[in-house]
């Protein structure tokens, strides 16, 4: 019965090398968000996708930030050419429908960038 | 614009007591309104989901209102314990995919 799995924990990188966050959705859940949270800021939501699509990119950056959940595998967001500014905690939530209804979030990411 | 506000100051009470915790929104209309409880490094976990056609609704020790006319909802942990202690978030969302979340409220009981 593992939640949603997040890996790594903890990511440091220097300005402008890539940075890839992956996220093992709930079993059987099919649509995952993900959410980036700033120091003394709320969560902000990136991106949905379901399996293979994205439904929902409007709360990505339009440059350097991608978001993939292919058919076998985690879910992957990408961030290439890092910045300070991308120093953040990263959220990945799941759910069995795609309402939004009672997310089921993983323990996150902490990007760190040097 | 939309806003989600939550109490930006701490809510310090004593072991027992009922914390109360505000959540006020403007230019949304949701047709929910969640509450997660999130601690220090950890993802948020879901507590409570009310439907705009509910008043109130309770869990064990925890009770959400929920009105519409004032944009607010309220939620309450009765005889709350140091246990308790933690960021509550308010989210809701208007339509689509993206749920919103206020910045969170932090929660400290005391024993």
């Amino acid at each position: 019965n593992a939640g949603v799995m997040q890996n790594p924990r903890h990511l440091v990188r220097r300005r402008g090398q890539e940075a890839r966050l992956r996220c093992s959705p709930v079993k059987g859940h099919s649509h995952v968000y993900w959410y980036r949270q700033l120091p003394e800021e709320g969560l902000k939501f990136m991106v949905y996708l379901q399996k293979e699509n994205i439904i929902d990119e409007s709360g990505m950056p339009k440059e350097r930030f991608s978001a993939e959940f292919p058919k076998e595998g985690p879910s992957i967001l990408r961030i290439q050419q890092v910045v300070r500014g991308d120093s953040a905690a990263y959220f990945c939530a799941s759910s069995p429908t795609g309402d939004n209804e009672k997310l089921f979030f993983g323990s996150g990411t902490q990007l760190s960038v040097l | 614009s939309q806003k989600i506000e939550q109490n930006s100051e701490a809510l310090n009470i004593q072991e027992g007591k009922t914390a109360t915790l505000t959540c006020n929104y403007t230019n949304y209309s949701p047709a929910y309104l969640q509450w997660y409880r999130q601690d220090p490094g950890r993802g948020p976990v879901f507590l409570l989901l009310i439907r705009e056609n509910e008043k109130e609704k309770r869990k064990e020790r925890l009770k959400v209102t929920f009105d519409t006319t004032l944009k607010q909802s309220l939620f309450h942990i009765t005889a709350s314990q140091p246990a308790d202690s933690a960021t509550y978030l308010c989210a809701l969302s208007n339509s689509g995919y993206a749920l919103n979340f206020g910045k969170g409220t932090s929660l400290l009981v005391t024993p």
